[in-house]
C-alpha cells in the first residue's frame, strides 16, 4: 500500500532553514512527482509547489522562489523541501504528497514547523 | 492568478444531503478534485476529475463539473462526515496549483 511517512516537529528561530523528509514506498517511486502544501494555524490550503522525482523538474509558486528548493533522493524514495530564511508566519503544518496527474492521492501525516 | 471561491461553512442533519460548491471563471473547463479534511488530519482525495471517487470513497461522495461551479455532494451524510472539504485544480495558462478556501461541515 502507497505510505508517505514524514519527519518530526521542528521547532526554528527566525531566520534559520528547515529541511522536512517524506519517504514515499508501494508504488514506483520514479513514476509521479512529489507536491508539497502548507496549512497555517486555522488557515486553509497552500500549494507550495512540486518536484517530478522521474527528472527533477520542479515547479514552485512566486512568492516562494528562492527561499524554497525541493529534490527527492531515488535511491532511497525519499523527497525533501528545504525552506529558508524563515519567518514567523511560515508557522504551519508542512504536507508532502504524491502527485497522481493534477491531484494529490496520498498525503503524508504532516510536519508541524514552528518558527518562534 | 486563478481563483477558487468556496462558502465558509454548510450545516445540515444526519441523513440529508450536503452540498458545497466551488466558484471559479470558466471552471468546466479545468479538472476539479475534491478533499476532505477531518480535524487534526490530512487531507484525503474524495472526489477527483469533476466526478470520479478514489477506491475506498464511498458512493455517497459524487462531483459535478459545468459553466463556472463545480459541486461536490455527500447524500446521507454521517456525523463523521464533519470536515472541511477544499476544491482544487490545475490552472494549465500559469502551470499552478490552486486550492479554494476550504469550506466547513456541521453535521447538526
Amino acid at each position: 500500500q502507497v505510505q508517505m511517512v514524514q519527519s518530526g516537529v521542528e521547532v526554528k528561530k527566525p531566520g534559520a532553514s528547515v529541511v522536512v523528509s517524506c519517504k514515499a514506498s508501494g508504488y514506483t517511486f520514479t513514476s509521479l512527482g512529489i507536491g508539497w502544501v502548507r496549512q497555517a494555524p486555522g488557515q486553509g490550503l497552500q500549494w507550495m509547489g512540486w518536484i517530478s522525482a522521474y527528472n527533477g523538474n520542479t515547479r514552485i509558486v512566486d512568492n516562494l522562489q528562492g527561499r524554497l528548493t525541493l529534490t527527492t533522493d531515488t535511491s532511497t524514495t525519499t523527497a525533501y523541501m528545504e525552506l529558508r530564511d524563515l519567518r514567523a508566519d511560515d508557522t504551519a503544518v508542512y504536507y508532502c504528497a504524491r502527485r497522481f496527474r493534477n491531484n494529490f492521492d496520498f498525503w503524508g501525516q504532516g510536519t508541524l514547523v514552528t518558527v518562534s | 492568478s486563478y481563483v477558487l471561491t468556496q462558502p465558509p461553512s454548510v450545516s445540515v442533519a444526519p441523513g440529508q444531503t450536503a452540498t458545497f460548491t466551488c466558484g471559479g471563471k470558466h471552471i468546466g473547463s479545468k479538472t476539479v478534485h475534491w478533499y476532505q479534511q477531518r480535524p487534526g488530519q490530512a487531507p484525503v482525495l474524495v472526489v477527483y476529475d469533476d466526478s470520479d471517487r478514489p477506491s475506498g470513497i464511498p458512493e455517497r461522495f459524487s462531483g459535478t463539473n459545468s459553466g463556472n461551479t463545480a459541486t461536490l455532494a455527500i447524500s446521507r451524510v454521517e456525523a463523521g462526515d464533519e470536515a472541511d472539504y477544499y476544491c482544487q485544480v490545475w490552472d494549465g495558462s500559469s502551470n499552478l496549483v490552486v486550492f479554494g478556501g476550504g469550506t466547513k461541515l456541521t453535521v447538526l
